[in-house]
This record gives structure tokens, C-alpha cells and sequence, in this order.
């Protein structure tokens, strides 16, 4: 069956260090997401992919950078973490105007 | 830009009905997304409605007023595993944008 598939599903790291969480789906889809949940705020944007070697700026991308050199792929980088980006981290995909279908999330806590 | 409003939260009976309201302003529309997110997991998919009316899948019911600007699901024979929050996301029709910004979601309550 196909899925969605996010690693690792719980990080802890320190301030100042790299972190990339991978996200990994068999859908085929074109389009992947990254989002991120917090307390208050619910579903935040990231960055987002419409295809390979395609990426685009959401609502919140300062910090964050992603990289899609394949369909199945969309892994997200922090480049120096912070304590403001704990959070949970949802990627998700989606064909065209369909219903997006969500990983299991990535717990990310950053000391 | 969008905005996306709906409750906090919500308590209601086992067995009753429960009206879920999300009320949204957008520069375009393409859609409006229901999902549902037990704490600790994935959002998952409800309803889409995209034209005016209502669409019942099962329990489940969404409507839609394109006009107003606003959407409900409505949840019938309330089970207890209907607890879970309720994320309203709308699709902005901007070119090629397939892009869904959530609302804050609304977290339900189911009591005995």
C-alpha cells in the first residue's frame, strides 16, 4: 500500500546544530508540504514542493530550507537550530486539487 | 492573504449532534477541507467541498456557502472516539497554488 513515511519520529538536538528530517512517500504524488504544529497556532507552512527540483517559501520558512531531487523525497533542514523551532513537524502530499494525505509527524526539541 | 476562524473548543454528548462552524476570508478559493486529528497523530482527511451544499459521508456532513464565506461539519451519533480536534483548511485558487492554510481547529469533547 502506498504511504507517507517521516524519520525520525522523535529528535532531540542543541541550539546551533544542523538538523534533517526526511520524509519519504510511495503515493507518486507531485506535490509534498511541510508543516509545522505548535500550541495556538495549529498547521503552519514551511516550504512546499509542486515537483522535482521545484521548491517555494511558505508562511514561517526562515531557518528552514528544503531540497526535491526526487519524487519521492522531500527532506527539510534546519540549518542552525533553535529553541523556537521545537515543535511537531508534519510533511504531507498531495495530486493537484485533491486532499493532502499527512505523515506521522517528527517530535523536534531543540535544547 | 486568509483567515481562517473557528471555536477553540467544544463538549457534547454521547449520541447527540455537534455543529462545528469555521468561517474563513480568502483573496481566492478553491476548496474547503475538513480534518480530523486524534492528539498525538496525523491530521487525516473528512470532506471536501468546493461548491455550495452539503455533502454527507456517513455520520459525517460538510456544508459550504461560498458567498458567506463560511462552513460547518456537522457530526451525527456522537462516539466517544469522535474526540479528536476538527481542522478547517482552505485552498487558495492563486495560480498553480495547491497550498491549504489551516485554521486553529477546534477541539471536541465527547462526554458519556
Amino acid at each position: 500500500d502506498a504511504e507517507i513515511t517521516q524519520s525520525p519520529r522523535h529528535k532531540i538536538t542543541e541550539t546551533g546544530r544542523q538538523v534533517t528530517l526526511a520524509c519519504h512517500q510511495t503515493w507518486n504524488h507531485n506535490n509534498m508540504f511541510w508543516y509545522r504544529q505548535d500550541l495556538g497556532h495549529g498547521l503552519r507552512l514551511i516550504h512546499y514542493s509542486y515537483g522535482v527540483q521545484d521548491t517555494n517559501k511558505g508562511e514561517v520558512s526562515d531557518g528552514y530550507s528544503v531540497s526535491r531531487s526526487n519524487t519521492e523525497d522531500l527532506p527539510l533542514t534546519l540549518e542552525s537550530a533553535a529553541s523556537s523551532q521545537t515543535s511537531v513537524y508534519f510533511c504531507a502530499s498531495s495530486t493537484l486539487e485533491n486532499e493532502q494525505f499527512f505523515g506521522p509527524g517528527t517530535r523536534l526539541t531543540v535544547l | 492573504g486568509q483567515n481562517i476562524d473557528q471555536p477553540t473548543e467544544m463538549t457534547a454528548t454521547e449520541g447527540a449532534i455537534v455543529q462545528i462552524n469555521c468561517t474563513y476570508q480568502t483573496s481566492g478559493f478553491n476548496g474547503l477541507f475538513w480534518y480530523q486529528q486524534h492528539a498525538g497523530e496525523a491530521p487525516t482527511f473528512l470532506s471536501y467541498n468546493v461548491l455550495d451544499g452539503l455533502e454527507e459521508k456517513g455520520r459525517f456532513s460538510s456544508f459550504l456557502s461560498r458567498s458567506k464565506g463560511y462552513s460547518y461539519l456537522l457530526l451525527k451519533e456522537l462516539q466517544m472516539k469522535d474526540s479528536a480536534s476538527y481542522l478547517c483548511a482552505v485552498m487558495d485558487s492563486g495560480a498553480g497554488s495547491y497550498q491549504l492554510t489551516f485554521g486553529k481547529g477546534t477541539k471536541l469533547s465527547v462526554i458519556p
